[in-house]
């Protein structure tokens, strides 16, 4: 799987958007970029993924660049129980076990 | 609908010691696995379960040992605990799509190894 760099944190306020980079710049064509949080030590959560078009659904949108070397997350109206880490991953659809590996994530804290 | 199911919450042991930590998904999810996250850094896979029957090594094995059974339980074993084991669990399981996976985790067990 390719590896992505993030950054390690990020400050955003309240009722404001959280707009969280990715560079995924060895991805391969057929690999995916997905997002989990992980809000205060719980387990991971599923956010959002995709492959090459830009996706929403009611958490968040994920916009990837033509190039497919780097993707943003965005939270269009930041809450503070958005304060959490955010890992982008990017993995490919034949990964064997079907196992995700997670870096170390970007820190964001929402504040008021 | 519990979806996955981690006990117990927190284990104290003493080294040397072995125990199993429990990972229960009701699902019926094809794929699980289970992780490891020592404090402050990412997720680390141990091992991972592809069925009932078939398991394989993650990135850190060893002193770990697992079985899968069943489709729903996919138990985690501390042979002889050492301190360097000091973390929180998660189990995780997952299904596979032709546009990708999505992993659902447990709440996590927090072992402490003195």
């Amino acid at each position: 799987d390719a590896k992505t760099t993030q950054p390690p944190s990020m400050d955003c306020a309240e009722g404001r958007a959280a707009n969280l980079p990715c560079n995924h710049s060895t991805i391969s064509g057929n690999e995916y970029v997905y997002w989990y949080r992980q809000i205060h030590s719980q387990g991971p959560q599923y956010i959002i993924h995709g492959l090459k078009n830009n996706e929403t659904n009611e958490m968040a949108s994920l916009i990837i660049t033509e190039d497919r070397k780097s993707s943003t997350l965005i939270l269009p109206h930041a809450t503070l129980r958005d304060t959490a880490v955010y890992y982008c991953i990017v993995s490919g659809a034949n990964n064997a076990g079907n196992m995700l590996t997670f870096g170390g994530g970007t820190r964001l804290m929402v504040k008021p | 609908n519990a979806g996955v199911t981690q006990t117990p919450k927190f284990q104290v042991l003493k080294t040397g010691q072995s125990m199993t930590l429990q990972c229960a998904q009701d699902m019926n999810h094809e794929y699980m696995s289970w992780y490891r996250q020592d404090p402050g850094m990412g997720l680390r896979l141990i091992h991972y379960s592809v069925g009932a029957g078939i398991t394989d090594q993650g990135e850190v094995p060893n002193g770990y040992n697992v079985s899968r059974s069943t489709t729903e339980d996919f138990p985690l074993r501390l042979l002889s605990a050492a301190p360097s084991q000091t973390s929180v669990y998660f189990c995780a399981s997952s299904y596979s799509t032709s546009t990708g996976r999505k992993l659902f985790f447990g709440s996590g067990t927090q072992l402490s190894v003195l």
